[in-house]
């Protein structure tokens, strides 16, 4: 069964102080890794799209990698303003639907 | 670019009554949209996808007789929840995508709050 699992649940960071979150997925024929931001009470904002193995992606302080497993979205020296949740989500092969994560909720504290 | 939107942004209604809602593609054509709902501080759930000029095809235990999705045009589809329960109090968020593109665009959600 296609899965995906994203870690930290809940991030608490100080502002400047990097950190990476994880989505791992399980599935079979994966056609696109999406990283999406959503601010609450408000729609998922697109941040990337990740195709293949070693492929990477950046945007100022996001930076989106891809492994075979996993991919990591890296938040190089956060503000107050990255707080948000983030979202991973899959399309697999035969579909344009998206498996989601369950989400990272970061809160950067000034 | 790519911009998507939602109409209403909320509404409360009586129990029994039906809303509807739209999802509306500003600058391109959607090929295909998709109706979620999301329930606080939890991830979001597909509930139907619809390609416009087709039935929509509904994720398995959504009642396609209470909610109801039309997409006639290929920058508008709507969502109707009907005899509305306060079982039904949601955020719903609609997405888009165009032909020949992988990402999904996303609405700004529509709170339902049925009493």
């Amino acid at each position: 069964e296609d899965q995906v699992t994203q870690s930290p649940e809940a991030l608490r960071l100080q502002e400047g102080e990097s950190s990476s979150l994880n989505c791992s997925y399980t599935v079979s024929g994966l056609r696109g890794l999406f990283w999406y931001r959503q601010d609450p009470g408000k729609g998922p904002e697109f941040l990337f799209t990740l195709y293949s193995a070693g492929e990477e992606k950046e945007k100022e302080r996001l930076k989106a990698t891809l492994t075979k497993k996993e991919s990591f979205l890296h938040i190089t020296a956060p503000k107050p303003e990255d707080s948000a949740t983030y979202l991973c989500a899959v399309r697999t092969s035969g579909t344009y639907k998206y498996i989601f994560g369950t989400g990272t909720r970061l809160k950067v504290l000034a | 670019g790519a911009v998507v939107s939602q109409h209403p942004s909320w509404v409360i209604c009586k129990s029994g009554t039906s809303v509807k809602i739209e999802c509306r593609s500003l600058d391109f054509q959607a090929t295909t949209m998709f109706w979620y709902r999301q329930f606080p501080k939890q991830s979001l759930m597909l509930m139907a996808t619809s390609n416009e000029g087709s039935k929509a095809t509904y994720e398995q235990g959504v009642e396609k007789d209470k909610f109801l999705i039309n997409h006639a045009s290929l920058t508008l589809s709507t969502l109707t929840v009907t005899s509305a329960h306060p079982e039904d109090s949601s955020f719903y968020i609609c997405s888009a995508r165009t032909s020949g593109n992988n990402e999904q665009f996303f609405g700004p959600g529509t709170r339902l709050t049925v009493l």
